[in-house]
């Protein structure tokens, strides 16, 4: 398997425009999660997925964030509008399972944006 | 916040063995001791998981104290492409189970 695969690598953008980012998961993983890292705060769940069903975006910062997952093997996450303090990595992984703590992530090699 | 406390950071000079410690004092009964490390410009990747036992692998060894309450990784022979953050997480499922605190910086000199 290819790994947990991510695009685009870098995204520059303006404030306000929209930018999407796209995750392909493992196959044979259910569970896909999405993170955002930062100097300052670090890494940081933002949601994830199970069997393509949300279960927990309790760290998406706000409305202007959304994810979906349409089937097993695409994701996306979603900023509009897009503002400075955006500007992070996106990791997004995927496991197989989540109970007991057993199992593990693969993480993709992660998008770079910058919002000018 | 993470559950977890590691030092900021660490250097070792290459070729010579590393412990990296964790706490984690407040541990529950199921939560398994997860390793994972992040080279630079890459995501992270897993290293290691225990529940009580010390455990072995390719890349590095998981020492677990008896009370659960630390645990040490263990890179035999560091190189210098060992240099990376690493994460120790406690993960019983669920989504505070998936919270990275800040790592140990770990710098390799040659």
């Amino acid at each position: 398997d290819a790994g947990v695969i991510q695009s685009p690598r870098h995204e520059v953008t303006e404030m306000g425009q929209e930018v999407t980012l796209r995750c392909k998961p493992i196959s044979g993983h259910d569970y896909l999660f999405w993170y955002r890292q930062t100097m300052m705060r670090g890494l940081e769940l933002l949601i994830y997925f199970n069997n393509n069903v949300p279960i927990d975006d309790s760290g998406m910062p706000e409305d202007r964030f959304s994810a979906k997952m349409p089937n097993a093997s695409f994701s996306t996450l979603k900023i509009q509008p897009s503002e400075p303090r955006d500007s992070a990595v996106y990791f997004c992984a995927s496991s197989r399972g989540l109970a007991g703590g057993k199992d593990i992530q693969y993480f993709g090699a992660g998008t770079r944006l910058s919002v000018l | 916040d993470a559950k977890t406390t590691q030092p900021n950071s660490m250097e070792s000079n290459e070729e010579e063995p590393v412990h990296l410690p964790c706490n984690h004092s407040t541990i529950s009964g199921t939560d398994y001791i997860h390793w994972y490390r992040q080279l630079p410009s890459q995501g992270p990747e897993y290293v290691i998981h225990g529940l009580t036992s010390n455990v072995n692998n390719r890349m590095a060894s998981l020492a677990i104290a008896e009370d659960r309450k630390s645990s040490t990784l263990i890179l035999h022979r560091a190189t210098l492409r060992d240099a990376a953050v690493y994460y120790c997480i406690n993960s019983g499922g669920g989504a505070d189970g998936l919270t990275f605190g800040k790592g140990t910086h770990l710098i390799i000199q040659p």
